[in-house]
């Protein structure tokens, strides 16, 4: 059955640490990964997205991720984070094939960060 | 352009109601889906609509279904509601044409269920 786990349910960080939030993934074909963040009060925005091409993606406010298609995962890093990152992170994929855009989302990340 | 759009924003129903909520895309957007997003259950796809036809269904009971208009607006209708409907109702839009694409969301809409 085509899953997306997200290992860490809660996480509390200080202002400057370095962030990373695991995410793996099970389909059996080629897919697109997202991470997709929602901020307290706010609707679901993309964050980035892969497709194709350089498995290091960056995306909007300093947030950049790895596909390793090896490991069937999609890790969110971010070098410094910010009180203001303080949001519901969700990694979600979208199979190729099937002429649909479903997306199979985690069960989110809850980051807090503390300044 | 102007993003998605949802009405009502919030709602409040009892057992056996139904309902309907309601999606506008971005404009030039053909394709719309919907999510529940529940605290236990996650975000869940219930279905997509392109071209006024239904492209691919989740895992919800016939009690929930949907439709899309011509001008690419999307409604969804809850029957009989439960108290486990109690959800945050997510329609996202795409271009449509060439799936798999982004999909961006609305700010949704908030079902309570008595």
């Amino acid at each position: 059955a085509q899953s997306v786990s997200q290992h860490n349910h809660h996480v509390i960080l200080s202002e400057a640490a370095s962030l990373e939030l695991g995410c793996n993934y099970s389909y059996g074909g080629t897919v697109n990964l997202f991470w997709y963040v929602q901020y307290p009060g706010q609707h679901l925005q993309l964050l980035l997205k892969y497709f194709s091409g350089d498995p290091l993606v960056k995306g909007i406010k300093g947030f950049e991720a790895e596909f390793i298609k090896s490991k069937f995962s999609f890790n969110l890093r971010k070098p410094s984070v910010q009180w203001s990152d303080t949001a519901e992170y969700f990694c979600a994929v979208m199979g190729y094939g099937g002429a649909t855009n479903k997306l199979i989302f985690g069960t989110g990340t809850l980051l807090a960060v503390q300044p | 352009k102007a993003g998605v759009t949802q009405t009502p924003r919030y709602l409040i129903k009892t057992r056996g109601q139904q309902v309907t909520l309601s999606c506008s895309p971005i404009s030039g957007h053909r394709s719309v889906s919907w999510y529940q997003q529940t605290p236990g259950q996650g975000l869940q796809f219930l279905f997509e609509y392109f071209s006024e036809t239904q492209r691919n269904k989740g895992n919800f009971p016939g009690r929930f279904s949907g439709r899309q208009f011509s001008n690419s607006r999307s409604e969804m209708n809850v029957s009989t509601l439960e108290l486990g409907d109690s959800a945050l109702y997510l329609c996202a839009s795409s271009l449509g044409d060439s799936p798999p694409e982004t999909q961006y969301f609305g700010p949704g809409t908030r079902l309570l269920v008595l």
